[in-house]
C-alpha cells in the first residue's frame, strides 16, 4: 500500500516566521495531494490541495509545492499567526484506490507569540 | 449549515459491551468513511462506503462493523469493544466523482468521538 512519511512531528516557530512541513510518498501514480488542519477538539479540515499537473499552488499565506520526481510535497505557511497553531496532516490517494486517502502521521505546529 | 455530526462526542465503556457511534451528513454525499486517530499514527481508515448498501474495509477494520442503509447515515458498531479500541474516531464524507474519470474530492470531517474502553 501507500507509504506516507511526514516531517517534522512537532514544529515551533515565532509569530511572523515561516513554517514548512514536508511529506514523502511511495506511489508514483499519486495525483492528488491535500493538506488538512486539525484544531484542538475539532475534526480535520481541508486547507489546500494540489493536483499533479501543477508544481505549486498558493492561497494567501499558505502554499503547497509538489516535486513528483522526488515524490514529495510540502506545506508552506508564511507570516505565521497564533491561530495557525494546530495539527497538520498531509494525505495521498491510497494506492489502487480512486477514493481512499492515506494520511501522514501529523505535525503539531505551535506559533509562539 | 452543511455539516457532519457524530454522537456521542465522548464515551466511556467497559470491555465487551456493544456500542454504536452514529454519523450523519446533510450534504447528500455518496462517500462516507470512518477513521481512528492515535498519537503518532495519524488517521487510519476503518471502513468506507461508496453509496447506500456498498461498504468496504479500510486499513484497520478488525473489531468494527458498519452499515449504510440510508445515504445520510453511516454508523460505526463495536460488537465487543476492547481496550485497544480506545481512540479518537472521525467520520468523514465527500462527493462521489463520476466513475469514468474519478478524482479525489474534499473530505468533510465530523467533530470526533473520544472513546475509552476500560
Amino acid at each position: 500500500g501507500e507509504n506516507v512519511e511526514q516531517h517534522p512531528s512537532t514544529l515551533s516557530v515565532q509569530e511572523g516566521d515561516s513554517a514548512v512541513i514536508k511529506c514523502t510518498y511511495s506511489d508514483s501514480a499519486s495525483n492528488y495531494f491535500p493538506w488538512y488542519k486539525q484544531e484542538l477538539g475539532k475534526g480535520p479540515q481541508l486547507i489546500i490541495d494540489i493536483r499533479s499537473n501543477v508544481g505549486e499552488k498558493k492561497d494567501q499565506r499558505i502554499a503547497v509545492t509538489l516535486n513528483k520526481t522526488a515524490k514529495h510535497f510540502s506545506l508552506h505557511i508564511t507570516e505565521t499567526q497564533p491561530e495557525d497553531s494546530a495539527v497538520y496532516f498531509c494525505a495521498v490517494p491510497t494506492a489502487g484506490s480512486a477514493r481512499q486517502l492515506t494520511f501522514g502521521s501529523g505535525t503539531q505546529l505551535t506559533v509562539l507569540p | 449549515e452543511a455539516q457532519v455530526t457524530q454522537n456521542p462526542r465522548y464515551l466511556i465503556t467497559v470491555t465487551g459491551k456493544k456500542l454504536t457511534v452514529t454519523c450523519s451528513q446533510n450534504m447528500n454525499h455518496e462517500y462516507m468513511s470512518w477513521y481512528r486517530q492515535d498519537p503518532g499514527l495519524g488517521l487510519r481508515q476503518i471502513y468506507y462506503s461508496m453509496n447506500v448498501e456498498v461498504t468496504d474495509k479500510g486499513d484497520v477494520p478488525e473489531g468494527y462493523k458498519v452499515s449504510r442503509k440510508e445515504k445520510r447515515n453511516f454508523p460505526l458498531i463495536l460488537e465487543s469493544p476492547s481496550p485497544n479500541q480506545t481512540s479518537l474516531y472521525f467520520c468523514a464524507s465527500s462527493f462521489e466523482s463520476p466513475r469514468v474519470l474519478p478524482i479525489q474530492e474534499t473530505q468533510y470531517f465530523g467533530p470526533g468521538t473520544r472513546l475509552l474502553v476500560l
